[in-house]
């Protein structure tokens, strides 16, 4: 069974500056796409970045870029100019290529940021 | 309005009540889930629906009852729950259930059993 781990509860990270969220997961899988969302204090689920495994190239959206290092099953989140805005918790997810739609969550990060 | 919404946002209800969660989704996509977050674990899958079928029931007890009456609108209805279903209840919806499609999500009904 596929897993995911984030190995630290709670991160902080001063405005402005760069925090790297660690996410590492378990598959034999080849093909599977790996997701970070973001949970503010509203509650809702919002998607931050997609990674296909196919793809060798890191995907990247405005400030937010990932490590996608496939040998290592690793998926770090870099956040660069933190804003006070980007404080929520975190969390990896992974889906297998077909067959069941079950997202894998890891069990969250919680990101301060300090003004 | 747009995106997922959920109602209520809260929750309280006794073991022997029974109560309904909504979830309406005005994305127009094909696919719902419902979610349950629990303090301190992951997010568990509990059932997906595409086009207004039920595809995936994760091993939940039947005191969760899911209906999907179309692609825009779920709900959970619940009966004679435990106090271990307290928990964050998530509705998400998709394009379609295939290829890795991002999930979106509501905002989430706390529910505690007392």
């Amino acid at each position: 069974a596929q897993t995911v781990t984030q190995s630290q509860p709670e991160m902080s990270v001063q405005e402005a500056e760069t925090v790297t969220l660690s996410c590492t997961y378990d598959t034999s899988e080849s093909d599977y796409y790996l997701f970070w969302y973001k949970q503010p204090p509203s509650r809702q689920m919002i998607l931050v970045i997609r990674q296909e495994a196919y793809k060798q190239q890191n995907a990247t959206e405005n400030r937010f870029s990932v490590n996608f290092q496939k040998a290592a099953k690793s998926f770090s989140l870099k956040i660069s100019d933190s804003q006070l805005g980007d404080a929520a918790m975190y969390f990896c997810a992974y889906k297998t290529q077909g067959g069941s739609e079950k997202l894998v969550f890891g069990k969250g990060m919680k990101l301060t940021v300090n003004p | 309005e747009t995106g997922v919404t959920q109602t209520p946002r809260h929750l309280v209800m006794g073991m022997t009540n029974k109560k309904s969660l909504k979830c309406e989704q005005h994305l127009g996509h094909n696919a719902m889930y419902w979610y349950k977050q629990s303090a301190k674990k992951p997010l568990e899958l509990m059932f997906v629906y595409n086009f207004k079928e039920q595809t995936e029931n994760n091993s939940v007890p039947s005191r969760f009852s899911p209906e999907c009456p179309n692609s825009s609108h779920l709900f959970l209805h619940l009966h004679t729950l435990q106090p271990e279903d307290s928990a964050l209840y998530l509705c998400a919806s998709s394009q379609d259930r295939n290829e890795g499609r991002s999930l979106f999500f509501g905002s989430g009904t706390q529910l505690s059993v007392l």
